[in-house]
């Protein structure tokens, strides 16, 4: 099973862009990266998933390098609301068994 | 849709009590996920099951944690006897074939084991 690793946290403030990097260096060729969102006293919220080189939506970018052994989580303009604790995991989506890291928390500041 | 609903958000309960959490997942989803959530521990996956059928239970703790899922919409994750180290969020989640990690989650159970 491949492993992440993350920053543990990350500060910003209001309408800057942020980018967290996950390094995920055992990646296997099927295995998707897939970040997640999560506030407070709520369950995780699936943000972006992707495979190789870039996906976008409305709410972030990923960017993956043709090694796939590390991805990028971009958010645009960050606002008070993006406060959370944004994970990052890889798997095949189908007979695996999903486990999120620590996670990094990204404090947003006015 | 009405996303994943889980009963109830909140228990409390003592040492040695039996505690059933209860999870509806998204119709049409055939993968059903239970996770346990503390400050030390963090995010982690108990057992999932793929068209009713766990496949995966080796998250699960210890025997007091039982999980079934008798029918495509329903699913209970059982603690028999509770302790206060049980004392966690519980979260379901559902997702559908196909599309790789996107799980949906429930709004978790808060359970306190006194």
């Amino acid at each position: 099973l491949a492993k992440t690793t993350q920053p543990i946290s990350m500060d910003s403030y209001e309408g800057q862009e942020v980018n967290i990097t996950c390094s995920h260096n055992n990646i296997a060729t099927n295995d998707y990266i897939t970040w997640y969102q999560q506030f407070p006293s709520q369950g995780p919220r699936f943000i972006i998933q992707g495979y190789k080189t870039k996906v976008t939506n409305e709410v972030a970018s990923l960017f993956i390098p043709a090694d796939r052994k590390s991805s990028t989580l971009s958010l645009p303009r960050v606002s008070l609301s993006d406060t959370a604790v944004y994970y990052c995991l890889v798997g095949d989506g189908g007979g695996f068994k999903t486990i999120f890291g620590a996670g990094t928390r990204l404090f947003v500041k006015a | 849709d009405a996303g994943v609903i889980q009963s109830p958000r909140h228990e409390v309960t003592e040492m040695g009590q039996e505690v059933t959490l209860r999870c509806k997942p998204i119709s049409g989803h055939d993968y059903l996920f239970w996770y346990r959530q503390t400050m030390m521990r963090g995010l982690e996956l108990l057992i999932y099951f793929n068209n009713n059928v766990p496949i995966d239970d080796s998250g699960m703790p210890e025997d007091r944690f039982s999980a079934k899922m008798p029918n495509a919409s329903f699913s209970t994750l059982k603690i028999q006897p509770s302790e206060p180290r049980d004392s966690a969020v519980y979260f379901c989640a559902s997702s559908e074939s196909g599309r790789g990690n996107e799980q949906f989650f429930g709004p978790g159970t808060r359970l306190t084991v006194l």
